[in-house]
């Protein structure tokens, strides 16, 4: 069974502090790890794919195949960066993805 | 830019009724998901569908049923519905690879 585990529901820090997002998930075959994101009145979207190694944002994820883990960062917070963030999971070949509980994350100013 | 597009944003039922929630759209994409955000709780995903005609039940299928007569449009019905199933529901959409799109939610609120 696959199984996301964000253990933070709620996070928050200052504008300007680096930021860490929690996930660890659990899969027997070769995993996709996502990041999605829902801004306050806005749908639910993609923030990055861990296959694509790329930086949105200014944040980034590393697959971390030893711990199981997949931790969305950020050096610097923005106040913008306030949302609502799920780690997801999916095979490489497709099929249905797995989503963690979520966590809020509140940047104050 | 992928549109998927629910039919309601708001929608009031009462207890018994059934209820249909549709969902658009308009990339081609063969897989399309319907999910359920509460609280707390996250994305638990409801069905999903493969193909036109396909479906397979997600985590939590009790108490709903759904449609795939067109590739593009997936619906989600709730043959009674309680007071249990108020909720947002989320819509999505995906091809290869895996990346899914959603629609903006329909909350639902049965009383």
């Amino acid at each position: 069974a696959q199984r996301v585990t964000q253990p933070e529901k709620l996070l928050s820090v200052f504008k300007g502090a680096p930021v860490e997002l929690k996930c660890n998930y659990s899969y027997s075959g070769s995993p996709e790890l996502f990041w999605y994101v829902q801004y306050s009145r806005q749908r639910l979207q993609l923030l990055l794919r861990h296959i694509s190694r790329e930086s949105i944002k200014g944040f980034t994820a590393d697959l971390n195949k030893g711990e199981t883990s997949f931790h969305l960062k950020k050096p610097f917070a923005q106040e913008e960066d306030s949302a609502m963030y799920y780690c997801a999971l999916s095979g490489l070949h497709g099929g249905k993805s797995t989503f963690g509980d979520g966590t809020t994350l509140t940047v104050k100013p | 830019d992928v549109k998927v597009t629910q039919s309601s944003r708001y929608l009031v039922k009462r207890t018994g009724e059934k209820v249909f929630l549709e969902c658009v759209q308009d990339m081609d994409h063969e897989n399309m998901f319907w999910y359920r955000q509460d609280p707390g709780l996250g994305l638990r995903l409801i069905y999903f569908s493969y193909d036109v005609k396909m479906k397979e039940k997600g985590d939590i299928p009790e108490g709903y049923s759904v449609s795939r007569e067109k590739k593009e449009r997936f619906s989600l019905i709730l043959e009674s519905a309680s007071t249990n199933q108020t909720s947002m529901y989320l819509c999505a959409s995906s091809s290869n690879p895996n990346i899914q799109y959603f629609g903006a939610g329909t909350r639902l609120s049965v009383l």
